[in-house]
């Protein structure tokens, strides 16, 4: 257990709709990052913030936002969902602002139908 | 651009046998190097990591992997595999400019044991 929790688990929605993915860091870490994980593309790194801040930023659609807030927990919004959408979502968590060990949570598998 | 890559998609040994998974980097500047391992259904795990200082680092397992800086390589290894190893090794690069950073991936490895 890493200490990082992600709700919920499953997530199956229709196309066109949006779904907001929700993570928790581990108690102490500042900076979250979330990742999206797909037979494509592999892992892929989307956004980062640290304290409330956005610092990072990889290759997220215009169609997905974050945001982190005051108590650090972390909420991934994804909207207009398509079926290349379908994937499993990370967020990690790390003590600072920049290459510090990353732990992962579990992970929300999102399925778009 | 930074970028990872893992040779062999599948792995296949025999228990007891040496494991040997390949990972290639490209980096502009110095990389932090990292391998993850995750088990069906799981997320990713840290195995170990490289930052700075000492080339052979050790890790959680019995794995240990070696930068070479020469190579552009952090390749990770098990003396002995075991059948609790089968699962998808990550190999993974940061760039250590201090700014922010996610980290870059490889594809991954599949590694299975052989009874």
């Amino acid at each position: 257990d890493s200490g990082v929790t992600q709700t919920p688990k499953h997530l199956i929605t229709a196309t066109g709709q949006r779904v907001t993915l929700r993570c928790s860091p581990r108690s102490g870490d500042l900076s979250v990052y979330w990742y999206q994980q797909s037979l494509d593309q592999g892992l892929q790194f989307l956004i980062q913030y640290y304290n409330g801040e956005e610092r990072a930023k990889g290759n997220i659609l215009e169609r997905f936002s974050a945001q982190q807030f005051p108590d650090l927990h972390s909420e991934l919004n994804l909207s207009s969902l398509e079926l290349g959408d379908s994937a499993l979502y990370f967020c990690a968590s790390s003590v600072g602002v920049s290459s510090d060990t990353q732990y992962f949570g579990p992970g929300t598998r999102l399925t778009v139908l | 651009a930074q970028s990872v890559t893992q040779l062999g998609s599948h792995v296949s040994v025999s228990e007891g046998a040496l494991v040997l998974l390949r990972c290639n980097y490209s980096s502009s500047v110095p990389p932090y190097l990292f391998w993850y391992v995750q088990y069906p259904n799981q997320g990713l795990q840290l195995l170990l990591k490289y930052t700075t200082g000492a080339t052979l680092v050790k890790g959680i397992n019995g794995f240990e992997a070696e930068f070479k800086k020469s190579e552009t390589s952090f390749h990770l290894t098990k003396p002995s595999a075991h059948m609790s190893d089968a699962a998808e090794y990550f190999c993974a690069v940061s760039d250590q400019r201090g700014g922010a950073d996610g980290l870059t991936f490889g594809k991954g490895t599949h590694l299975i044991i052989q009874p």
